[in-house]
């Protein structure tokens, strides 16, 4: 199975702050790697696919690197929505598999 | 908006069934792969399932083979996922995704359902 680590697994911020979560593979993935955005209580909300597709809806200030082992999710100008929890999720290959979560808190 | 309605959750025994089944609207749902993605309480996501459009292809996690049964029915719209042998360790609330045409990433999920296996 594809092991994906992200770092860090909390993260403390500031509104207007460039952020940036590591997602790392276990083996290359190529560009087949998803970023989801989740709050309390809710469902995920994708953000991005095929490393650096940005999902329809989804604000320019987010975006999304990396092929291969490394990947980063980037939100240039933190905003008061932007709290959550943020996954990566490889699908490479089955089993499909998700990192164990970054959490963005306010600083 | 693409409506995906989970219902049948709830609380069981260990070692007994459930079916949960996930409605869809809005969408061509035949041509889409469908999944069930879980969340342990205070944990992080983990797939459980995927199911190709026209239902020939299914694929389950090591976890859950053997005890947990993805299905679906195009002429209803409806996602299905079987529950046997439950465990202690299959609490959660369970979600149906529905994935990005040619990506196994997912575009649109349910609101999700509890299902608390306990005695």
């Amino acid at each position: 199975d594809i092991q994906m680590t992200q770092s860090p697994s909390t993260l403390s911020a500031s509104i207007g702050d460039r952020v940036t979560i590591t997602c790392r593979a276990s083996q290359s993935i190529s560009i087949w790697l998803a970023w989801y955005q989740q709050k309390l209580g809710k469902a995920p909300k994708l953000l991005i696919y095929k490393a650096s597709s940005l999902e329809s809806g989804v604000p320019s200030r987010f975006s999304g690197s990396g092929s291969g082992t490394e990947f980063t999710l980037t939100i240039s100008s933190l905003q008061p929505d932007d709290f959550a929890t943020y996954y990566c999720q490889q699908y490479k290959t089955y089993p499909l598999t998700f990192g164990g979560g970054t959490k963005v808190e306010i600083k | 908006e693409v409506p995906l309605l989970e219902s049948g959750g709830g609380l069981v025994q260990p070692g007994g069934s459930l079916r949960l089944s996930c409605a869809a609207s809005g969408f061509t749902f035949s041509s889409y792969a469908m999944n069930w993605v879980r969340q342990a309480p205070g944990k992080g996501l983990e797939w459980v399932s995927t199911i190709g459009g026209s239902g020939g292809s299914t694929y389950h996690a090591d976890s859950v083979k053997g005890r947990l049964t993805i299905s679906r029915d195009n002429s209803k719209n409806m996602l299905y996922l079987q529950m046997d042998s439950l465990r202690a360790e299959d609490t959660a609330v369970y979600y149906c995704a529905r994935v990005v045409p040619g990506h196994t990433a997912f575009d649109y999920w349910g609101q999700g359902i509890l299902v608390t296996v306990s005695s």
